[in-house]
């Protein structure tokens, strides 16, 4: 099984429908990130919590909210997605020494809106 | 604040060529810096880092980056590129003791048989 889950690999949503994202570890981390990808935008962070008490605020976090169920469990959630949303989302753990080890990525979620 | 600029979305090399892949970097404080690849379909997998010590840290898959601070750039390469070779890099810079990253924009790389 892979150390960094995320469920669903694809989706195609109706604008103004809500969407959650989610995201699962093993590694045993306490931090986690959620990413978006663009073309030619690289990633840009849209929530990251240190652990279970904290969540904070990416570059990117109007229109999404997330919640840190448990160690191992953060989602993303689109409450009402639109078209502009459709992007590559990736969730990312890292221990508390992130910097020096990095993160581990998840394989993905492709998210439409259409 | 810090940011990573990658220069060249798009690099072609022919197989057995150099691959040198651009990334400069700013930070106001110490950085930390990585290289990450993306396959199609999957996620980033960490190439290799930089966070003290030697400045030319050796990678997976026989890339190696070189840490110049005069130059604040943290350039990647591999002597002889193989098809595998062929995805997406991105270079991200973590300053000390801030543990987000910010990543470039990233450089598509195309091996040319």
């Amino acid at each position: 099984d892979a150390d960094v889950t995320q469920t669903p690999r694809n989706r195609i949503t109706k604008t103004g429908k809500r969407i959650m994202l989610e995201c699962s570890q093993t590694k045993g981390h306490d931090r986690m990130y959620w990413y978006r990808q663009d073309p030619g935008l690289g990633l840009q962070l849209i929530y990251y919590s240190f652990d279970v008490k904290d969540i904070n605020k990416g570059e990117i976090s109007d229109g999404y909210s997330v919640s840190r169920q448990a160690q191992a469990k953060f989602s993303l959630s689109l409450e009402s997605a639109i078209p502009n949303q459709t992007a590559l989302y990736f969730c990312a753990t890292s221990d508390s020494t992130g910097n020096t080890y990095g993160y581990t990525f998840g394989s993905g979620t492709r998210l439409t809106v259409v | 604040a810090q940011s990573v600029t990658q220069l060249g979305s798009h690099v072609s090399v022919s197989e057995g060529a150099l691959v040198l892949l651009r990334c400069n970097y700013s930070s106001s404080v110490p950085p930390y810096l990585f290289w990450y690849v993306q396959y199609p379909n999957q996620g980033l997998q960490l190439l290799l880092k930089y966070t003290t010590g030697a400045t030319l840290v050796k990678g997976i898959n026989g890339f190696e980056a070189e840490f110049k601070k005069s130059e604040t750039s943290f350039h990647l390469t591999k002597p002889s590129a193989h098809m595998s070779d062929a995805a997406e890099y991105f270079c991200a810079v973590s300053p000390f003791g801030n543990e987000k990253l910010t990543f470039g924009t990233g450089t598509r790389l195309t091996i040319i048989p």
